[in-house]
């Protein structure tokens, strides 16, 4: 079985604290992203990554940069956590050309 | 206008009912359709592929509707346990990593 891992589940931050988000895959898969989840909005990428040290920009980067430096991790950082970013994130990952993607439990992030 | 659209619910549907719904998506270009569950607080995950000649498994049927650019999900014999969100999910032609996700529609079974 497939297997994304999450660092967190739950995490607590202050406005303008640094945040990382890690996210670990065991399938040697190529594509990794990051989503934020939010009621009504559904899934929206804000990073993804097709190989190491490749990454590109989803449909919300901004307040958002994105690390890959080994195959099977991909973190996410928040540089200045702002209480907008307070919302669900999901990191997935997936086979290239493929297009099933598998899901980490996900980090529920609150920003006060 | 949405790319990707669904009704939210929540569907209120008595166990052992039929019970279906759709998703309209903008892109006509769009080649790969998908539906996934998540349950309150979990990951999505794939419940079934949609198929341009439509397909089914078990409970679930799954038809894809190019014409008028929506797909649908339809679930017989409803069991508690299908009470869950459906995203209905659509990959487009140029878009070779990204999905676009719908918001999900509620469905909530009960005895």
């Amino acid at each position: 079985d497939v297997k994304v891992t999450q660092s967190s589940r739950y995490l607590v931050k202050r406005t303008g604290e640094k945040v990382f988000l890690e996210c670990v895959q065991d399938m040697d898969h190529e594509n990794m992203f990051w989503y934020r989840q939010d009621p009504g909005l559904g899934l929206r990428l804000i990073y993804f990554s097709y190989d190491v040290k490749m990454k590109e920009k989803g449909d919300i980067p901004e307040g958002y940069s994105v690390s890959r430096e080994k195959k099977e991790r991909f973190s996410l950082i928040l540089e200045s956590a702002s209480t907008n970013q307070t919302s669900m994130y999901l990191c997935a990952s997936t086979l290239s050309g493929a297009n099933i993607q598998y899901f980490g439990a996900g980090t529920r992030l609150s920003v006060l | 206008r949405k790319e990707v659209e669904q009704d939210p619910g929540p569907f209120n549907v008595p166990e052992g009912a039929t019970v279906a719904f759709n998703c309209t998506y903008s892109n006509s270009a769009s080649q790969s359709f998908f539906w996934y569950r998540q349950d309150c607080r979990k990951e999505p995950k794939l419940l079934m592929s949609v198929y341009s000649s439509g397909n089914e498994d078990g409970r679930f049927t799954a038809q894809l509707n190019r014409a008028s650019q929506y797909i649908s999900l339809l679930i017989r014999d409803s069991k508690l346990s299908d009470s869950a969100t459906y995203l209905c999910v659509v990959r487009g032609k140029d878009s070779n990593y990204q999905l676009i996700w719908g918001a999900g529609t509620k469905l909530i079974i009960k005895p």
